[in-house]
Parts: C-alpha cells; structure tokens; sequence
C-alpha cells in the first residue's frame, strides 16, 4: 500500500497569506489528522477527522482549519499567515483507533 | 492532563552497542496505548513500536523492544546493536480516548547519534 502522502512539500509564503495544505491517507484509513512541528514548542495536535467530521481540535486558532473529502483526503487551511506559522505540517492517517502513520510532511516558511 | 516526558535531549551511542531512551508518562485514562516513532534527517516520522497498556508483555521489533513498567508510569525504548541508520529524533507518544474523541500526545524527543 502506498503511504501517507502530503502535498506540496516546501512552501514560501508571505505574512498575511493564506496556504492550503493537502493530505492523501492511505487507502482504506478515514481518519487524518494533522499536526504541527517546530523546534520550540515540538509536536502540537491541530485536528482530527473522521468521516468527513472534525472530531477533535487542538488549541490552535480560528485561522487554522480543516476538511476531509468523501475519499477520506483532507485539507488544511491557514489564513492571514504570520511569521510564527513558520512550521512542518505533518498529517497522519489511521485505520484503527490507536495506531498513526504520519506523510513526509510540507515545509511552510512564512517570510 | 495527559503527558509524556523525555527527560533526555540528546544521546549518542557507538555503532553496534546498545542504547536506552527514556519515557515517563501520566494519564488517568485506563485504556490507552504506548507508542515510540522515530524522525530521521528527512523528517519521515515512523513507527518503531506500539505497545497497549493492558498488556504486560513488553513489545519487540526486531532490534527494537521496550520496557513497560505500568505502575511507575515508564516506558522506555532499548536500540540493540545500534546501527548508522538508527540516527534520528525518538519521539514517545500516548494515545488514549477521552470524551468520545482520541489524542495522540508526543514528549519532546531524544535526538539519537550513532556514532560509527
């Protein structure tokens, strides 16, 4: 089976943009979830989907969002960028309850 | 509140000894699982190895096994026969279910170094 895969994988964007980051999980998985990895603060919990539902978010605010498609693929959205979004973004896909398997990641640089 | 702690940044090993990384975790919840992921260089986080909470028998993978000590809240992850390969950022994770909805919770890491 093919793994988690993430696109795009590096991103430049400028403060107050937005950026839409895109998460294909592995085939027969419907829950995603997503992530945020910086050296500081290490890894923070954005949000969970399954079955086209948010089930869980993180403490994160109102300009992260999410959506996960029919096909169990999912989206993040960032708006009005700042300089400290500056992260990977890691998604992650399940079958069963517990175990995650995370993509490559995309590279966000705000500038 | 649920958490995990790795009370180690960083270590090193030599290539083809045997190196223990270090977890505590809490959590109320009775029914929760144990997990170790391992970052390399090319940041592909994956999974080393899994173990549930309700089983005593400690989980092996290969060159891999841990050491699930319930009552004291540890779970410790031992690398034998250390490999160039094995060189990353280890990351303990708790997953549990609460409210009707599951977290997976991550403690800060232990950058690895195997030394040839």
């Amino acid at each position: 089976k093919a793994g988690v895969t993430q696109t795009p994988r590096y991103l430049i964007k400028t403060r107050g943009q937005q950026v839409t980051l895109s998460c294909s999980p592995i085939s027969g998985h419907r829950s995603v979830s997503w992530y945020q990895q910086t050296p500081g603060q290490g890894l923070q919990f954005l949000f969970e989907y399954f079955s086209e539902t948010q089930r869980n978010k993180g403490n994160f605010p109102g300009r992260f969002s999410g959506r996960q498609f029919s096909n169990s693929r999912s989206e993040m959205n960032v708006s009005t960028l700042e300089l400290g979004d500056s992260a990977l973004y890691l998604c992650a896909s399940s079958a069963r309850e517990d175990t995650q398997y995370f993509g490559p990641g995309t590279r966000l640089t705000v500038l | 509140a649920q958490t995990v702690t790795q009370s180690q940044p960083e270590m090193s090993v030599q290539e083809a000894e045997t190196v223990t990384l270090s977890c505590t975790y809490d959590t109320s919840e009775s029914n929760y699982y144990l997990f170790w992921y391992k970052q390399p260089p090319s940041r592909q986080m994956i999974l080393v190895i899994r173990q549930e909470a309700y089983k005593q028998q400690n989980a092996t993978e290969n060159r891999f096994s841990v050491n699930f000590q319930k009552a004291a809240k540890s779970f410790s992850l031992k690398i034998s026969d250390s490999q160039l390969g094995d060189t990353a950022m280890y990351f303990c994770a708790l997953w549990f279910a609460q409210g009707g909805s599951e977290k997976l919770v991550f403690g800060k890491g232990t950058k690895l170094t195997v030394n040839p």
